[in-house]
């Protein structure tokens, strides 16, 4: 079955604790991304990937790092999380959009909270 | 001015209603268009890709405006279960990224 894998589906840290949200899809797709949402501000996107070490800054990149080491893993790393920060993340993985017609496929998503 | 603007809503429609959604585009270098679903707290999830020539998929109907720059969705015999946010989705040649409309609400009640 075409997914994509995200963990923790949800997480309460403390402000400053280094936390990593991992995300797999097994679609051999060459673009992944990390998307964020809040109320009222749509999915704001924080960072993607066109391929295996390619990264690059969306919208909202700051206070978050990333990696791509291999092709079907991205993970999400908040070295020193702060409250806001707070949000529900989905990772997503598709064909390379612009490119063609394609659809991305979304993780179930991370539901953060920092205090 | 943002990249997609969509009426956020919510539409309050009773079951067998027909109900239509516009979104606007900033970028006249888009060339994918898309409405996603998402329910409440879920991912988002692909409900048509859009076609210049119109598509239709059941009780969906999607259009395309490219010289007014918008996308519509009618949605036609409502059901209980349309109930969602209904996300307009753009992507184009000179961007690497989708580009997400912060969605419209539909609730259908009985």
């Amino acid at each position: 079955e075409a997914q994509v894998t995200q963990n923790p589906r949800y997480l309460i840290t403390v402000t400053g604790k280094k936390l990593t949200v991992t995300c797999s899809q097994n679609m051999n797709h060459e673009y992944m991304s990390w998307y964020r949402q809040d109320p009222g501000l749509g999915l704001r996107q924080i960072y993607y990937s066109m391929n295996v070490e390619v990264t690059d800054k969306g919208d909202v990149p700051e206070g978050y790092k990333v990696s791509r080491k291999e092709k079907r893993n991205f993970p999400l790393i908040l070295e020193s999380p702060s409250p806001n920060q707070t949000s529900l993340y989905f990772c997503a993985s598709s064909l390379r959009p612009g490119s063609m017609i394609t659809e991305a496929f979304f993780g179930q998503g991370t539901r953060l909270t920092v205090v | 001015r943002k990249e997609v603007e969509q009426d956020p809503g919510p539409f309050n429609v009773p079951e067998g209603a027909t109900v239509a959604f516009n979104c606007t585009y900033s970028n006249s270098a888009s060339q994918s268009f898309f409405w996603y679903r998402q329910d409440c707290r879920k991912e988002p999830k692909l409900l048509m890709s859009v076609y210049s020539s119109g598509n239709e998929d059941g009780r969906f109907t999607a259009q395309l405006n490219r010289a007014s720059q918008y996308i519509s969705l009618l949605i036609r015999d409502s059901k209980l279960s349309d109930s969602a946010t209904y996300l307009c989705v753009v992507s184009s040649y000179n961007t690497d990224k989708l580009i997400f409309g912060t969605g419209t609400r539909l609730q259908v009640f009985p």
